[in-house]
This record gives C-alpha cells, structure tokens and sequence, in this order.
C-alpha cells in the first residue's frame, strides 16, 4: 500500500538533547513538509522541500533542522535550541505542483 | 497574508442533526479550499476540496461549496452519526514562490453523542 509512515509515535527529548523524527513516503511525490499541531490550535508549517537537495523554511523553523537526501524521505531534527519541543508533529507530501497534501500518522514529542 | 478563520469549537450535537462548521477566509489570490479531517491521535485525512468558485465538494455525506462573494468555504451534513466524533479542519492552497503551501483554520472538535 502507498503511504506516508512516521517513526516513532512517541519520543521523549531530554534537556539538552537533538531528537529526530522520521518521515517515508512510497508514493512518488516530489514535495514534502513538516507541520508542527500544539493543543487547540491549527497546523503550523515548519519547513518543506520540493525536490531532493532543496528545503525551505516555513513559518516557525526557528530550533528544528531538515535534510533531503532521498526523495522519499524527509526527516525532522528538533534541535536543543527548541525551548519548548512538547507537539505533535505530522509530515505531508503532494504531488510537484499539487494542493492536495496527504499526512503521516504523526508523532508526538514529549519533553522528559 | 492569508487566512483561515473557523467557527469556535467544541461543538456537541446528537447523533442524526445537523451539522454546519463554518469557514471564511481571506486570500489575496483564488485559493482552492479544503476540509480534513483529524481522528483522536492520528493524521489528518482529506475530506473533501473545491478549486475554484460555485464548486461543491462532497464525501461521505458531507459538503461544502466555495462562495468566492462570501469568503466562505462551510462544511455540512444532512444527519452526523458517532462515528463523525473529530477534529476538522478548514484549509486554503497558497502558491508562494512555486511551492503550494498550505494554511489551516485552528480546527474544530465536532462531538456527536448517540
């Protein structure tokens, strides 16, 4: 089946300490993004990449870094000089030029 | 820059009412418009879209038509069962520097009771 997958589903971060999140998509799309879901509040973009070797800052990038290696995969690091990391985290991907986003499951970071 | 604004949750209805959660938006261009939905700790799901003005989108018996005179973008269903118990969301396409992006409305927790 073609989808999108995240790993893991829960990550705890301890002071101090990089983390980074997964994100795998089999279903041939050139654009990926990462969005950031804090309680009662909507999506918030953090970065996004159209093609592979390229990736653009979003609205909150500030403390989080991405990299774009391979075209199906787009991982998160959220960086220690994220002060407050506790959100769930979902990745997206469409089709180059397409509206249509379809996300991953989400994971859900937590701050030990 | 652009908008969503939704209508302020939670909402709580029974089962088989009906149900409207609406969206304006503000957009500097001609936007397509979305509804996803959220499941208790899981993704987002598409629901329905429309590209542009007069356009229906429809899914699961839910729809919503882009009024481009109105801003406004609301989502209906003729008669909610428990199943329907989630988030939505409310979202615009925004074409910025050859990337489509989009914008979300802070969502709203639909709660239908049996």
């Amino acid at each position: 089946d073609g989808g999108i997958t995240q790993s893991p589903k829960y990550l705890f971060r301890k002071e101090g300490q990089n983390v980074t999140l997964s994100c795998e998509q089999n279903l041939n799309h050139d654009a990926m993004y990462w969005y950031r879901q804090d309680p009662g509040q909507g999506l918030r973009l953090i970065y996004y990449s159209q093609i592979v070797n390229d990736f653009q800052k979003g609205d909150i990038a500030e403390g989080y870094s991405v990299s774009r290696e391979k075209k199906e995969s787009f991982p998160l690091t959220v960086t220690s000089a994220q002060k407050n990391p506790t959100a769930f985290y979902l990745c997206a991907s469409s089709l180059s030029g397409g509206e249509t986003q379809y996300f991953g499951p989400g994971t859900r970071l937590l701050v030990l | 820059g652009d908008s969503v604004t939704q209508m302020e949750g939670p909402v709580t209805l029974s089962e088989e009412a009906f149900l409207t959660i609406n969206c304006t938006y503000t957009a500097t261009g001609y936007p397509s418009l979305f509804w996803y939905v959220q499941y208790p700790g899981e993704g987002l799901q598409l629901l329905l879209k429309a590209t542009k003005a007069d356009d229906k989108g429809s899914n699961k018996g839910f729809e919503a038509t882009y009024r481009k005179e109105t801003t406004s973008f609301h989502l209906e269903k003729g008669s909610v069962q428990v199943s329907d118990s989630a988030v939505y969301f409310c979202a615009l396409s925004d074409q910025t520097q050859g990337a489509q992006k989009l914008v979300f409305g802070q969502g709203t927790r639909l709660t239908i009771n049996p």
